[in-house]
């Protein structure tokens, strides 16, 4: 069975400063990957997602993410946050026949102005 | 479009009383998942189906739980009778057939069981 680890429950961020979301996963195909945001009092929004190609994904709002097959890793990245980066980030895997996504348990991300 | 549409957007009911959410997906999709969140084991798939059709229901809690789709358009989650652990956000989710498709949140229904 697919799981998503996501190691980092709770970051705590100033404006400005750079970020790194750690996400692991545990599957042997191919598999879908994704990060979710989760505004405060929101639904789930897509940030990006990698299904294959080149493993350095951009998305919205100037996140990007990594995927690395050896490390079975996907860490989302910004470079400089700000503060309606405010929300929970979720990375979720998808096993592409299944259909069936797997979420991680998520990361609450509190930037500071 | 307007989305995937849940209703209600909050449900307060005492323990014992059938609740049911409902879900519209957006037009066309080919999937549609449901999906409860909790503080202590964050988001977790209940059942999905495609084209009308439950394809896992694993993720179930009990027999108290049932979800059905009579149409394309149209999904229900029926819990009878509640429980307070059933207190949660509730989403439904929805995508075009497999393949390189996302799934669409939609805004959640938070329920309460008192």
């Amino acid at each position: 069975a697919q799981s998503v680890s996501q190691h980092n429950h709770h970051v705590i961020l100033s404006e400005a400063a750079s970020l790194e979301l750690g996400c692991n996963y545990s599957y042997g195909g191919t598999v879908n990957l994704f990060w979710y945001v989760q505004y405060p009092g929101q639904h789930l929004q897509l940030l990006l997602k990698y299904f294959s190609g080149d493993p350095l994904v951009k998305g919205i709002k100037g996140f990007e993410a990594e995927f690395i097959k050896s490390k079975f890793s996907f860490n989302l990245r910004k470079p400089s946050v700000q503060w309606s980066d405010t929300a929970e980030y979720f990375c979720a895997v998808r096993d592409p026949v299944r259909e069936k996504l797997t979420f991680g348990t998520g990361t609450r991300l509190t930037i500071i102005p | 479009d307007a989305g995937v549409i849940q209703s209600p957007r909050h449900e307060v009911t005492e323990m014992g009383q059938e609740v049911t959410l409902r879900c519209k997906p957006i037009s066309g999709h080919d999937y549609l998942f449901w999906y409860r969140q909790t503080m202590m084991r964050g988001l977790e798939l209940l059942i999905y189906f495609n084209n009308n059709v439950p394809i896992d229901d694993s993720g179930m809690p009990e027999d108290r739980f049932s979800a059905k789709m009579p149409n394309a358009s149209f999904s229900t989650l029926k819990i009878q009778p509640s429980e307070p652990r059933d207190s949660a956000v509730y989403f439904c989710a929805s995508s075009l057939a497999q393949g390189y498709n996302e799934q669409f949140f939609g805004p959640g229904t938070r329920l309460t069981v008192l």
